[in-house]
């Protein structure tokens, strides 16, 4: 069974057009993410959600975003991409403020390329 | 927002040698958790070690271990007998009171048959 899990792993699309990811974690917790690594591989977070509501929303243009209609689940949606949306963009959850280990746990991660 | 940095953007390593890869972080909290993960070229995010910033004894996990110096900010992971499959890239991470993970930029490690 896989912890977290986003989808679609490979997306290739063009620029100017809408895209989702979505991501769901079978892991009990209540504290989803989403980051971005570009080239350069830097991780960047870009949103948190806690119990659906959003903790975190780091400097990402509007064409961003999130939403958790549950605490299991948290899609990220982009408008009118450009080329530099081009990354691969990680979505990951641990548990809020409980010894669980404290760990964040990443799903595989979803490579998009905007042409 | 907390800092972690990660010195060392690329390092090597002989075959069954050992390793040390540096990380510091910049904190007011006096409670909090610290860790490092392996990226591998398939990009999926594994994690390596954990350390409590409470407890003073470095954590280990076989050939790994980390020399945590909480006065100094330092975190420091150590990779002994180094594999071939130890080759990746290597995140340093801070966990804040509130749940927030902040990552250092990377150390590329290669080793060397």
């Amino acid at each position: 069974d896989t912890a977290v899990s986003q989808t679609p792993k490979y997306l290739v699309t063009q620029m100017g057009n809408d895209k989702s990811i979505k991501c769901e974690q079978n892991l009990g917790h209540d504290t989803m993410y989403w980051y971005k690594q570009d080239s350069k591989k830097f991780l960047k977070i870009m949103f948190s959600y806690n119990n659906k509501e959003l903790i975190i929303n780091e400097t990402v243009p509007n064409r961003f975003s999130p939403k958790s209609p549950d605490k299991a689940h948290l899609n990220l949606h982009i408008n009118s991409l450009e080329l530099g949306d081009s990354a691969v963009y990680f979505c990951a959850s641990s548990e809020w403020g409980r010894d669980s280990g404290n760990t964040i746990y990443f799903g595989e991660g979803s490579w998009l390329t905007v042409v | 927002a907390q800092t972690v940095t990660q010195s060392q953007p690329e390092m090597s390593v002989q075959e069954a040698e050992t390793v040390t890869l540096s990380c510091t972080y910049d904190t007011s909290e006096s409670d909090y958790y610290l860790f490092w993960y392996k990226q591998p070229p398939s990009r999926q995010m594994i994690l390596v070690i954990r350390q409590e910033a409470y407890k003073q004894q470095n954590a280990t996990e076989n050939r790994f271990s980390v020399n945590f110096q909480k006065a100094a900010k330092s975190f420091s992971l150590k990779i002994s007998d180094s594999q071939l499959g130890d080759a990746a890239m290597y995140f340093c991470a801070y966990r804040s009171t509130g749940n927030q993970f902040y990552f250092g930029t990377g150390t590329s490690l290669t080793v060397i048959p």
